[in-house]
């Protein structure tokens, strides 16, 4: 009865390297969202997938963001070259398909600190 | 430009009184709003919603109330208790946007004190 998992839990690198986050949405979701979550402040939409169509890319703040998704299954967010200001937790969620009465099912987050 | 907003950061209330927790929006075309509540190292949970069609759902302790034309949303726990405390978020989305992707608000942190 697995929910929505992440990983890592938590990520700490340098300014400058590439980091990749991994998240495993729940069996049989066909809808997948990146959000990220600064700190004292509320969480701001990434990409959004949907089966095989082309994920909506259009709150990614910069080409240093990007994101892939396989299929219905596993989704990696990868930042290019890191700055201190992409510090937040990043949150993966998942539906059984869009639709604003689908329930998104969040996982517990990626906790990234770059130094 | 912040489209939800929780104008309160916090808020603390005895158990067994009433919590409520506000929220505005200024985009005309969410039709649809969320409360989400998250613990400290763990996701967003889905509490309860509304559709812009209503202006009241009732869920046990939680109910929301959606006041369209002024653009504006409650959730009300009542009686609240000490596992309630946690942060709330409100979100909204809107049938057109791709996804429906949630919209959120920055949060409110409720202390509910025994």
């Amino acid at each position: 009865g697995a929910g929505v998992s992440q990983s890592p839990s938590n990520k700490v690198t340098e300014k400058g390297k590439d980091v990749e986050l991994r998240c495993d949405p729940i069996s049989g979701h066909t809808a997948l969202y990146w959000y990220r979550q600064r700190l004292g402040q509320g969480l701001e939409f990434l990409i959004y997938f949907q089966g095989n169509s082309a994920p909506d890319k259009s709150g990614l703040p910069s080409d240093r963001f990007s994101a892939e998704r396989t299929g219905e299954s596993v989704s990696t967010l990868t930042i290019q070259r890191t700055q201190q200001e992409d510090s937040a937790v990043y949150l993966c969620a998942s539906s059984f398909q869009p639709g604003t009465s689908n329930e998104q099912f969040f996982g517990p987050g990626t906790r990234l600190t770059v130094l | 430009d912040q489209q939800v907003k929780q104008n309160s950061p916090s808020l603390s209330v005895q158990e067994g009184r009433i919590s409520i927790l506000n929220c505005d929006y200024t985009n005309s075309m969410f039709d649809y709003f969320l409360w989400y509540k998250k613990y400290p190292a763990e996701g967003p949970t889905f509490l309860i919603s509304i559709s812009s069609i209503k202006d009241k759902n009732e869920d046990g302790r939680f109910t929301v109330f959606l006041n369209k034309s002024a653009k504006h949303l409650s959730l009300h726990i009542v009686p609240s208790q000490p596992g309630d405390s946690a942060v709330y978020f409100c979100a909204a989305s809107a049938r057109e946007t791709s996804g429906s992707r949630l919209t959120f608000g920055e949060g409110t942190q409720l202390t509910v004190n025994p």
